[in-house]
């Protein structure tokens, strides 16, 4: 089955930096890849996605870079705020199945005022 | 709209015990799933669902059951409760065909259940 890999687990930055997250998927299959946010408390919700016909994806101050060749794909925050802390998740879905989505494990995002 | 909703949002149980938790969502959504969610682990699905009266296993399925007996409502059961089974469990639904201005495999999850098993 599919396996992601999600780096780092944990992420600190000042406001106004940049932040980074990636992560690496197994399976040629998966075509969908989306990012949620998970704020305390709350339920995972979508950021951004993209899929595997693109190679990158941009919404305001959030972009999405994806490399099928290598398998991965990295979710860039810039010009971060307070608010952005939360964890983040992303995920690889196969076209055929799309109930079979896998997780990474999660990126908890802390952004010092 | 509600959005998908879960019930209750809290739980303790005792070891062999059972309850059922219920996911409803009002997006006439096709998919739904169960899923868990352990420190530092992610979230694992458990069950998911491509339809009313279809169920089928996600990676993490032992120890529990699912219904799906009307399109809006997802069941998630417990039979006999373990500590093992403590951990946050949320429902979400998708819709998979084309949909204007959202991917179509976007999942709207609900805030969650708590579920302790002491």
């Amino acid at each position: 089955g599919e396996n992601v890999e999600q780096h780092p687990s944990t992420l600190s930055v000042q406001e106004g930096d940049s932040a980074v997250i990636k992560c690496t998927y197994s399976d040629s299959a998966s075509n969908y890849f989306p990012w949620y946010k998970q704020e305390l408390g709350k339920g995972p919700q979508l950021i951004i996605d993209i899929r595997s016909n693109v190679g990158e994806k941009k919404d305001q101050r959030i972009a999405v870079t994806l490399n099928k060749t290598a398998k991965h794909f990295s979710l860039h925050i810039t010009e971060t705020q307070p608010e952005d802390s939360a964890v983040y998740f992303c995920a690889a879905v196969p076209g055929t199945n799309a109930g079979k989505s896998t997780f990474g494990d999660g990126t908890t995002l802390t952004v010092k005022p | 709209n509600a959005g998908v909703t879960q019930t209750p949002k809290f739980r303790v149980l005792k070891t062999g015990q059972s309850m059922t938790l219920l996911c409803a969502q009002d997006m006439n959504h096709e998919y739904m799933y169960w899923y868990r969610q352990d420190p530092g682990m992610g979230l694992r699905l458990i069950h998911y669902s491509v339809g009313e009266g279809t169920t089928a296993k996600g990676e993490v399925p032992d120890g529990y059951n699912v219904s799906r007996l009307k399109k809006q409502n997802f069941l998630l059961g417990l039979e006999s409760a373990a500590p093992s089974q403590t951990s946050v469990y949320f429902c979400a639904s998708s819709y998979p065909r084309p949909s204007s201005g959202r991917s179509s495999y976007e999942q709207y999850f609900g805030p969650g259940t708590r579920l302790t098993v002491t």
